[in-house]
């Protein structure tokens, strides 16, 4: 069975400063991807980083980057100089490659005080 | 491009009632998903199609039905409505299943209120 875990349900950072919210997943699968989605009020989900299994090199994404520990099976996501617009509830998700199905973890609320 | 569209944004139904949620994409992808939000829980996915006249079963799919009409819209149908399916629902849609990027695209959800 695969799982996703994201084991802080709220946080809160201060504008301009970083914060990293965390999670953890359960697999046998080597091939995979995964995802941190972005849930602002509207409820639009928005992609904000993709990492790929195979790649060892962490991924960025302008003031978005994560620390993927494979072995550990940890993906943590870091905002830099954090923004009131990056509020929102986040999504830590797990894609298998070739069964096109997706898990997600129960969401981060992420609170931004100015 | 409207990207992934669904209909209706809210929804009441009484219990025992049957009801479709539309949903439509128009960027070409060959395969779309169905998922349920609930609090505390995340997205969990209940049907998806991976290419044009196939479905599979997700994660939660009893009470569901799903219908891939054509490449651009995947329906999901609710024949008997029960409180337990009060939720917000997701479609979304991504280029191909295996893809490299996978990435998934969202609609923007549907309230379902089931009394």
């Amino acid at each position: 069975a695969q799982t996703v875990t994201q084991s802080q349900p709220e946080m809160s950072v201060q504008e301009a400063e970083t914060v990293t919210l965390s999670c953890t997943y359960d697999t046998s699968e080597s091939d995979y991807y995964l995802f941190w989605y972005k849930q602002p009020p509207s409820r639009q989900m928005i992609l904000v980083i993709r990492q790929e299994a195979y790649k060892q090199q962490n991924a960025t994404e302008n003031r978005f980057s994560v620390n993927f520990q494979k072995a550990a099976k940890s993906f943590s996501l870091k905002i830099s100089d954090s923004q009131l617009g990056d509020a929102a509830m986040y999504f830590c998700a797990f894609g298998i490659y070739n069964f096109n199905k997706f898990y997600f973890g129960s969401g981060t609320k992420l609170n931004v005080k100015p | 491009n409207a990207g992934v569209t669904q209909t209706p944004k809210f929804q009441v139904l009484k219990t025992g009632q049957s009801m479709t949620l539309q949903c439509a994409q128009d960027m070409n992808h060959n395969s779309m998903y169905w998922y349920r939000q609930d609090p505390g829980m995340g997205l969990r996915l209940i049907y998806y199609s991976a290419s044009e006249g196939t479905t599979d079963k997700g994660e939660v799919p009893n009470g569901y039905n799903v219908s891939r009409l054509n490449k651009r819209e995947f329906s999901l149908r609710l024949e008997s409505a029960a409180p337990s399916q009060t939720s917000v629902y997701f479609c979304a849609s991504s280029v191909d299943r295996g893809a490299l990027r996978n990435e998934q695209f969202f609609g923007p959800g549907t309230r379902l209120t089931v009394l």
